[in-house]
C-alpha cells in the first residue's frame, strides 16, 4: 500500500461507546496530523506529532485521545463523544525539515455520533 | 481575524472561461503556501505549491504577494472537472502547522 490510509472509512457510534480511528502512512514522513472537518467549516487542526512526540494540541476536548506508537501509525481514541463531534476526521502526514513540504491526506473517517 | 481567509464563492464559471480568486493570510512569518483541491466528501489533495516568483502548472497559475499577504489561483480554459472547492493552505512554522482556509467553491457549467 502507498500513501496515507485511514480506517474505518465510516463509523457510527453511540455517545457511550469507545472506538478508535487508525491512520497509517507509507511515505516515510516524520510528522502526522489529525484534522477535523465539520460541514461548511475549514479544516481544524487537532493534533500534530513530530517524530512521535505530540507538538500541538489545539485545545481539543479530552474525549479525543491521540496515540502515535511509531512514525508510521497514528490513532485517535474516542470516548463519550457528543453529537456535535460528528464530522470528517482526516489524517495527514508530511516530511518536516524539507523546504515547501506539503501534507498528504488520508481519505478520512466520516464519523456520526448518535 | 482568521489566520487564512477565502471568498467562499461559489464562483460560477462557463466552461472554457478563466476564473481567479485570492486568499489572504494574517501571519507575515508564514513560510510556505499551497493550493489544495477538495471534491465533495473526499479528502483534500495538493493542487500546487505556491512559490515566491509565481508558478504555473498547465492551466493553473499561482501567485504569491508577500507585501500584501495574499496568494492567488487562476484557472484558464475551465473544464467541468475543475468544479471543486479550492483550499488555501499556509504553513507558518518549521514543524508543519498547516492552516487551512475555508475554501472557495468553483462550479464550472456547460
Amino acid at each position: 500500500e502507498t500513501g496515507v490510509t485511514q480506517t474505518p472509512r465510516h463509523l457510527v457510534m453511540g455517545m457511550t461507546n469507545k472506538k478508535s480511528l487508525k491512520c497509517e502512512q507509507h511515505l516515510g514522513h516524520n510528522a502526522m496530523y489529525w484534522y477535523k472537518q465539520s460541514a461548511k467549516k475549514p479544516l481544524e487542526l487537532m493534533f500534530v506529532y513530530s517524530l512521535e512526540e505530540r507538538v500541538e494540541n489545539n485545545s481539543v476536548p479530552s474525549r479525543f485521545s491521540p496515540e502515535c506508537p511509531n512514525s508510521s501509525h497514528l490513532f485517535l481514541h474516542l470516548h463519550t463523544l457528543q453529537p456535535e463531534d460528528s464530522a470528517l476526521y482526516l489524517c495527514a502526514s508530511s516530511h518536516l525539515g524539507q523546504a515547501d513540504t506539503e501534507a498528504f491526506f488520508g481519505q478520512g473517517t466520516r464519523l456520526t455520533v448518535v | 481575524r482568521k489566520e487564512v481567509e477565502q471568498d467562499p464563492g461559489p464562483f460560477n464559471v462557463p466552461e472554457g472561461a478563466t476564473v481567479a480568486f485570492n486568499c489572504t493570510y494574517s501571519n507575515s512569518a508564514s513560510q510556505s503556501f499551497f493550493w489544495y483541491r477538495q471534491d465533495c466528501r473526499k479528502e483534500p489533495k495538493l493542487l500546487m505549491s505556491v512559490y515566491s516568483s509565481g508558478n504555473e502548472d498547465g492551466r493553473f497559475t499561482a501567485q504569491l504577494n508577500r507585501a500584501s499577504q495574499y496568494i492567488s489561483l487562476l484557472i484558464r480554459d475551465s473544464k467541468l472537472s475543475d468544479s471543486a472547492t479550492y483550499l488555501c493552505v499556509v504553513n507558518r512554522n518549521s514543524w508543519g502547522k498547516f492552516q487551512f482556509g475555508a475554501g472557495t467553491q468553483v462550479v464550472v457549467t456547460p
